[in-house]
């Protein structure tokens, strides 16, 4: 049963522009997300989070989404670098644990 | 990704054989937890440990896996008679406190022939 959703398993951007990456959840427990970046050959770093009492988190040119009454989340880069190509996944917990909920991932391109 | 070593990087196994990995967390974190990579899919969670104990294994198959985070030494995580399904990225993760951002290892790809 996968409780995190990710459609659209890859994007395309032109460097410069924005990427906007999408996760969709069932869970109605889930109060914590988070997003990771994951390149080839190496395991998932964390990009930024958000508690379920925010609607917006920004840093840098990160910025996550949250509307709970749609049970969707989205992370926008902008502006997108050449760097950010990776594969991006969402993560839920319940009262912020850290046994996370996966989506399968999107892969990102940014095109120099 | 720097801190939590994994190894080994690779893994190649046959069948009804076992396989140990290993993980030591970063310097002064004593949570850890193992998540499993299957192929195009996103990683799922496994066990749970701080040192000496199983906080919560409810993501691990009963039969054949079993995870330990020693009072001394790294994490291992032991699947004993291996199958092909078994074959997979396992990534083990440590934080310094129970709900702080995880830092991951870079995994083992554990194939199974």
């Amino acid at each position: 049963d996968q409780q995190v959703k990710q459609n659209s398993p890859s994007l395309s951007v032109q460097e410069g522009r924005i990427s906007i990456l999408n996760c969709d959840y069932t869970n109605s427990m889930f109060d914590y997300f988070l997003w990771y970046k994951k390149y080839p050959a190496e395991g998932p770093t964390f990009l930024i989070s958000i508690s379920s009492i925010k609607d917006k988190n920004e840093d840098g040119r990160f910025t996550v989404f949250l509307n709970k009454s749609a049970k969707h989340l989205s992370l926008h880069i902008v502006p997108s670098q050449p760097g950010d190509s990776a594969v991006y996944f969402c993560a839920a917990s319940a009262r912020g644990n850290n046994r996370l909920a996966f989506g399968k991932g999107n892969q990102v391109v940014v095109i120099p | 990704n720097a801190g939590v070593m994994q190894n080994p990087r690779h893994l190649v196994r046959r069948r009804g054989q076992e396989a140990r990995l290993r993980c030591s967390p970063m310097k002064g974190h004593s949570h850890v937890y193992w998540y499993r990579q299957l192929p195009e899919e996103g990683l799922k969670f496994m066990v749970y440990l701080q040192k000496e104990n199983i906080i919560d294994e409810s993501g691990m198959p009963k039969e054949r896996f079993s995870a330990e985070f020693p009072k001394e030494g790294p994490s291992i995580l032991r699947i004993q008679q291996v199958v092909r399904g078994d074959s997979a990225a396992y990534f083990c993760a440590s934080s310094d406190y129970g709900n702080s951002p995880l830092h991951f290892g870079n995994g083992t790809r554990l194939t199974v022939t």
